[in-house]
């Protein structure tokens, strides 16, 4: 079965830092662009940052930007995303999927959420 | 940025009634275009991909039509399990943009 599977979500003051992972499992990863897609309290869907198969092409929101950093381990089967510089605006449940540069978003996760508070 | 604007963002309808939901795109995205579904919390599944094509496992009374900037998600005869929030989405240049949601709500 096809699956992807979301961690490392938490509370975190503002101004922190936290780092996300996403282990893929069923599919052959490396063969496969993979994108965080957030989604705050009671909101619509905001794609956040999507990064090649191979890990050589990264994409980003303007509004992550210079913030967080998107990557993935292929031998692992795993894909990160490091957020620095958190504001409240980021609290969102972050959502893993497989795809989104030459394809849909094809297979989810169920999310992990991120909550910037102090 | 390409701005997708969903309409209507409330629909309310019977079991067995048609659902016609509407996405415009503030310039061409060709039939770069996909429909997912969310239901109260899980993650959203994608429905149809390239403007017109059911994903896997999606039931033909789902289905969706259109190219260029106007797309339409038609629902033939609404299930139980239908109801839900419905997004648009385009991958056609960056950043990949969703509209903002129609939220298919039991009358």
């Amino acid at each position: 079965e096809e699956q992807v599977l979301e961690s490392g979500g938490g509370l975190v003051q503002p101004g922190g830092s936290l780092r996300l992972s996403c282990a893929a499992s069923g599919f052959t990863f490396n063969n496969r662009a993979m994108t965080w897609v957030r989604q705050a309290p009671g909101r619509g869907l905001e794609w956040v940052s999507t990064i090649s198969g191979s890990g050589d092409t990264t994409f980003y929101a303007d509004s992550v930007k210079g913030r967080f950093t998107i990557s993935r381990d292929n031998s692992k089967n795993t894909l990160y995303l490091q957020m620095y510089s958190l504001r409240a605006e980021d609290t969102a449940v972050y959502y893993c999927a497989r795809g989104g540069h030459r394809s849909f978003f094809d297979a989810w996760g169920q999310g992990t959420l991120v909550t910037v508070s102090s | 940025e390409t701005v997708l604007t969903q309409s209507p963002a409330t629909l309310s309808l019977s079991p067995g009634e048609r659902a016609t939901l509407s996405c415009r795109a503030s310039q061409s995205v060709s039939s770069y275009l996909a429909w997912y579904q969310q239901k109260p919390g899980q993650a959203p599944r994608l429905l149809i991909y390239d403007a017109s094509n059911r994903a896997t496992g999606v039931p033909a009374r789902f289905s969706g039509s259109g190219s260029g900037t106007d797309f339409t998600l038609a629902i033939s005869s609404l299930e139980p399990e239908d109801f839900a929030v419905y997004y648009c989405q385009q991958r056609s240049d960056w950043p990949r943009t969703f509209g903002q949601g129609t939220n298919v709500e039991i009358k």
